[in-house]
């Protein structure tokens, strides 16, 4: 089955030590986005990347980055995780823009706890 | 004030109970509505979605949208233990991005 993959579901690390997080799909789906969604709260759109093109939310803290090196897959960088950013981070795709990102599917997360 | 309000819940039902889900909207410029089922531990997965006012029916799933009042509605009929999990409303004005509610706890007790 045709679907997006998230590793590891679990992570755990030091506060200020870097941590990467990873995404695939088999979709071949144009656009990769990734979410942060804290405990009882909506999910918030971090970025997204429409092929190579990569667009940053405004409010999206300098802390986070994100890099695609190609159609299947995608990483969320943390540079130095503060306590604030244990979160559950999602990954999404969708075929494509506009319409076309109404339909977004979901990977289960990856629950990111800082110790 | 929140771009779209979502009460948390926990909603507790019998099974068979009808169940109305709700989530209210500042932006008027929102034209797409979705509503997205997330189970724990999983990520979500779109159950439906309308574009701009009226109704759509899914099986037992049926969606709302009344935009004079920012008010969006999902209904579910018949419901049944499996339809556990948390009910994430989204909208967007055009598509490009996704505004999502913080989500209903939906418990159907058989």
């Amino acid at each position: 089955d045709a679907m997006v993959i998230q590793n590891p579901r679990y992570q755990v690390t030091q506060f200020g030590k870097p941590v990467t997080l990873s995404c695939s799909q088999t979709l071949n789906h144009n656009v990769m986005y990734w979410y942060q969604q804290k405990s009882s709260q909506a999910p918030k759109l971090l970025f997204h990347y429409y092929d190579k093109d990569f667009n940053n939310e405004a409010d999206t803290p300098d802390n986070f980055q994100s890099r695609r090196p190609n159609t299947s897959f995608c990483f969320l960088d943390i540079r130095s995780p503060g306590l604030g950013d244990a979160a559950m981070y999602l990954c999404a795709t969708s075929r494509d823009l506009g319409q076309g990102a109404i339909t977004q599917h979901f990977g289960d997360g990856t629950r990111l706890s800082i110790l | 004030q929140k771009e779209v309000e979502q009460d948390p819940g926990p909603l507790s039902v019998p099974e068979g109970a009808i169940v109305s889900l709700n989530c209210t909207y500042s932006n008027s410029a929102f034209q797409y509505f979705m509503w997205y089922r997330q189970y724990s531990r999983k990520g979500p997965e779109l159950l439906m979605y309308t574009y701009s006012s009226g109704n759509k029916e899914d099986g037992r799933f049926t969606a709302q949208v009344d935009k004079s009042s920012k008010y969006i509605s999902l209904f579910i009929r018949d419901s049944q233990p499996s339809d556990s999990a948390t009910y994430l409303c989204a909208m967007s004005e055009y598509g490009n991005k996704l505004v999502f509610g913080a989500g209903t706890i939906l418990r159907v007790k058989s």
